[in-house]
């Protein structure tokens, strides 16, 4: 089965600092596509990135950069010097190729906090 | 905006009352998906969708509840008789092709009360 751990419930932090978000998931598949995707205070949900199994170089965009590492199934998300705009809700999400092709599963999601 | 469209944004149904949310995808996909987030919770699926066809609806609860996505008109999540555990937010997704390739793309959600 396929499972997606958000260790950290919730992080607060000081505006400019820089915050890393777990996600640990598990998978049999050989194929699969790694998200995430962030839920402001309004309640969309606004995709991020996209991430295929096959590629593992880092993503940077902006202040968010991303590391994934199949090595220890994790794809875990950095924001650098972050902003209050930054607070929100985070969520990890996989989808398989052969197993649940058609449905994401998400993580419990990460609560990040910016403070003034 | 050509973005998911989701209707209503709100709704509050009391016990026993009927509950359609409607969900107009993205233009030029054609596959819908349903989540649940629960309150405090991450989204869990429900089901996905094509045009006249149900495609997977393992993550669907067995009685009362029941999707369509019509040849014309927006996809419809249908829950009968609803009770206080159906209250939740409601998101759909759609995509152009299939979900293993292409992102899922979200609406903003329908935030279901039941009294």
């Amino acid at each position: 089965a396929q499972k997606v751990t958000q260790a950290q419930t919730e992080i607060s932090v000081v505006e400019k600092e820089d915050v890393t978000l777990d996600c640990v998931y598990e998978t049999r598949d050989t194929t699969y596509y790694l998200f995430w995707y962030k839920q402001p205070p309004s309640g969309e949900l606004v995709f991020l990135i996209r991430r295929n199994s096959f590629d593992e170089q880092n993503e940077i965009s902006g202040r968010y950069s991303w590391n994934f590492q199949k090595s220890t199934s994790s794809f875990n998300f950095t924001i650098t010097a972050s902003q209050v705009v930054d607070s929100a809700v985070y969520f990890c999400a996989l989808s398989g190729i052969i197993q649940g092709a058609q449905k994401l599963v998400f993580g419990q999601g990460t609560r990040l906090t910016i403070n003034p | 905006n050509a973005g998911v469209m989701q209707n209503p944004r709100h709704l509050v149904r009391r016990r026993g009352q009927e509950a359609r949310l409607r969900c107009s995808p993205m233009k030029g996909h054609s596959h819908v998906y349903w989540y649940r987030q629960l309150p405090e919770e991450g989204l869990k699926f429900m089901v996905y969708l094509q045009k006249e066809n149900i495609i997977d609806e393992s993550g669907m609860p067995k009685e009362r509840f029941s999707a369509e996505f019509p040849k014309e008109g927006p996809s419809i999540l249908r829950i009968q008789q609803v009770v206080r555990g159906d209250s939740a937010a409601y998101f759909c997704a759609s995509s152009p092709r299939y979900a293993r390739t292409d992102t899922q793309y979200f609406g903003p959600g329908t935030r279901l009360t039941v009294l």
